[in-house]
């Protein structure tokens, strides 16, 4: 059963700051990992997929990498501003589709003005 | 583009009681999930439609909980009766085919219940 971890559980630092989240995952035969933002009360905003065969995927100030091997993938976030507070929760795709995804605990993020 | 539609936004109430919630996935989109997110804790799929065909409902409770998605279009989920620990927010989502590897799920807003 694929189980994920989400390292920290909670994280705050100054605006400006780069930084990075933690994932890993239990079995490295998946097709698929995705990074998703949660605001408060909201729901879940795809930001990026890595597909399996793929080492990183970059949108705008974000970079996601992916060590299929280790069973790890990191979020970077560069020059952190107050917008960008919100959880950020990992998912893995074991099943081709079928078998939704399955979830880490999520990292809860605050950038200090 | 329309996202997913999801109802009510909020619902309160007392154990043993029933409650539906409402989901309309983007127009086109083949596969529908339901998901429930406790308090602190990441999704847990419920069940997950292609069309209106049930692929996969494993973690369902299905002494109380269930779902139909007769059309192929929208859904409705039921807890009868609810219990304390069905406290949750239930998320539905949707994607184009649901078999791609590289296909993005888009998710509702959600629904947040409370058992008291």
């Amino acid at each position: 059963k694929q189980e994920v971890t989400q390292i920290p559980a909670a994280l705050s630092v100054p605006e400006g700051e780069n930084l990075v989240l933690n994932c890993s995952f239990t079995d490295s035969a998946i097709y698929n990992l995705q990074w998703f933002r949660q605001d408060p009360g909201k729901g879940l905003t795809s930001l990026l997929l890595i597909q399996s065969s793929q080492r990183e995927q970059t949108s705008g100030r974000l970079n996601a990498s992916l060590d299929k091997s280790s069973g790890r993938s990191t979020l970077y976030i560069a020059a952190s501003q107050p917008g960008d507070s919100a959880t950020y929760l990992c998912a893995v795709d074991s099943g081709g589709g079928a078998d939704g995804l399955t979830f880490g605990k999520g990292t809860h993020l605050i950038i200090q003005p | 583009e329309a996202g997913v539609a999801q109802s009510p936004r909020y619902k309160i109430i007392e154990k043993r009681q029933s409650v539906a919630f409402w989901c309309n996935p983007i127009s086109g989109h083949a596969t529908l999930y339901w998901y429930q997110q406790i308090l602190g804790q990441g999704p847990k799929l419920l069940i997950q439609f292609q069309n209106n065909g049930v692929v996969d409902d494993s973690q369902l409770p299905k002494d109380r909980f269930s779902a139909e998605r007769l059309k192929g279009v929208d859904s409705t989920l039921k807890i009868q009766p609810a219990k304390l620990e069905d406290s949750a927010v239930y998320l539905c989502a949707s994607s184009k085919t649901g078999t791609a590897t590289n296909e993005k799920l888009f998710f509702g807003s959600g629904t947040q219940l409370s058992v008291l």
